[in-house]
Parts: structure tokens; sequence; C-alpha cells
């Protein structure tokens, strides 16, 4: 069974600071894509980078980067020069080739709050 | 270059009435997908369909009807709406595969 596991449930950070959110899955899928999306409190989710599991690099999006370490099962989400806006749920998920339904499976997601 | 909407944002209703919520992307992307998001479960899949006319179950798919007779709408259907269907609902879509799935705004439902 496929799963992502985010251990970080609230993070405080300061303002300019950079800060990385864990995230680690578990999944038998030959190939896979991983995930992640930002939930600020007005309640869209929108989505920040992809990484494929076969990719060589890591994935990056302008302040945003996946730091993929495949043999670790981990995808963790850095993001540079924080700002207030960056105050938002953030959530790892992934897809893999044997999901029967093509659902996109969700971890429980970090609350970050970045201070002034 | 709206991308995905959804459309009631809000909406009240009472038990046992009949609630339709529209989905609509402009990406002509194949795959389309009603999820719902409740404290405690996280988002959970409820249909997807992989293009016109092919619909499947997720995994919470009861109470609920889908259609889609065309590639960019996916309608949801609540034939007797619950309280238990109170939630928020998001529609997403993507290319399929491996890769991203786009969500709309959502739709906070609320059944009385």
């Amino acid at each position: 069974a496929q799963k992502i596991t985010q251990t970080q449930p609230g993070m405080f950070v300061q303002e300019k600071e950079a800060v990385t959110l864990d995230c680690t899955y578990d999944t038998s899928d030959p190939s896979y894509g991983l995930f992640w999306y930002k939930q600020p409190s007005s309640g869209e989710m929108i989505f920040l980078i992809y990484q494929g599991s076969y990719d060589q690099q890591n994935a990056t999006e302008g302040r945003y980067s996946l730091n993929f370490q495949k043999a670790r099962k981990s995808a963790n989400l850095v993001i540079s020069a924080s700002q207030l806006g960056d105050s938002a749920m953030y959530f790892c998920a992934m897809r893999g080739t044997m999901n029967r339904d093509d659902k996109i499976i969700f971890g429980k997601g970090t609350r970050l709050h970045i201070l002034p | 270059d709206a991308g995905i909407t959804q459309s009631p944002r809000y909406k009240i209703t009472e038990t046992g009435r009949q609630v339709t919520l529209m989905c609509h992307q402009t990406w002509s992307h194949s795959y389309m997908f009603w999820y719902r998001q409740d404290l405690g479960h996280g988002l959970r899949l409820i249909y997807y369909s992989a293009a016109a006319d092919i619909t499947d179950k997720g995994e919470v798919p009861d109470g609920y009807v889908v259609s889609r007779s065309k590639t960019e709408n996916f309608p949801l259907t609540l034939e007797s709406a619950t309280r238990s269907q109170t939630s928020v609902y998001f529609c997403a879509s993507g290319a399929g595969g491996i890769y991203e799935q786009y969500f709309g705004p959502g739709t906070r439902l609320t059944v009385t």
C-alpha cells in the first residue's frame, strides 16, 4: 500500500529564513510522481512542485525546491527566503502507476507559520 | 483562461434535497476527479473520470452520482443530501499517469 508521512504537524519560522518541510513515502510502484500542494486559509489547493521518480535532478520552481532522496524515500520541500504569504498548510502527495483509481495519496499536512 | 472552476462556492441545503456541484476545466485534461476534505480524514476520492463518458468510483462514492458528457465538465450530484455530506468538495483535473492534478477552488457544502 502507498503511504505518505509528514511528521511535522506545525512549524514556526522567522520571515526570510529557509524552511524544510519533511515528507517520507512508501510505495512498491516502480514509477511514481511526488507533489507538494499549498492550502492557504482561503481553502484552495495550489500545486507547487512535481518530482518524477526517475528524474535525476531535484525539481525546482522559483523559491520551492524538492529534496528528493530516493533511497531514503524522502521528498522534502524546501522554501527559500520565506515570506509571510507562505503561511499555509502544506501537503505532500504521491501517485503511482499501480493506483487503480488514479487518485493522489496525500499526507496529513504540515501547518507552516511565518513570523514577521 | 480560468483553468478549473467550481460552482457554487458555498451552498447550504436541507437534508433530503438534491444538490449538484459543477466543475469546469479549460485545459482539455482527460482525467477529472472529485474529492471531499474533512477534518480527520484528509482528502478522499469520491469519483473520477478518465475521459468523457468514462467514470468510476473512488473510495467514498455512496450517495453521489457523476456524469461526464463533455471533456470539460464533471458535475457531482448528491441525490438526497445527508448531514454526513457536509464537507468541502474539490474538483481536480490532470493529464493522468503519475503527473500532478490541478484543483478547483472548492465548494463548501453545508447540509442542515
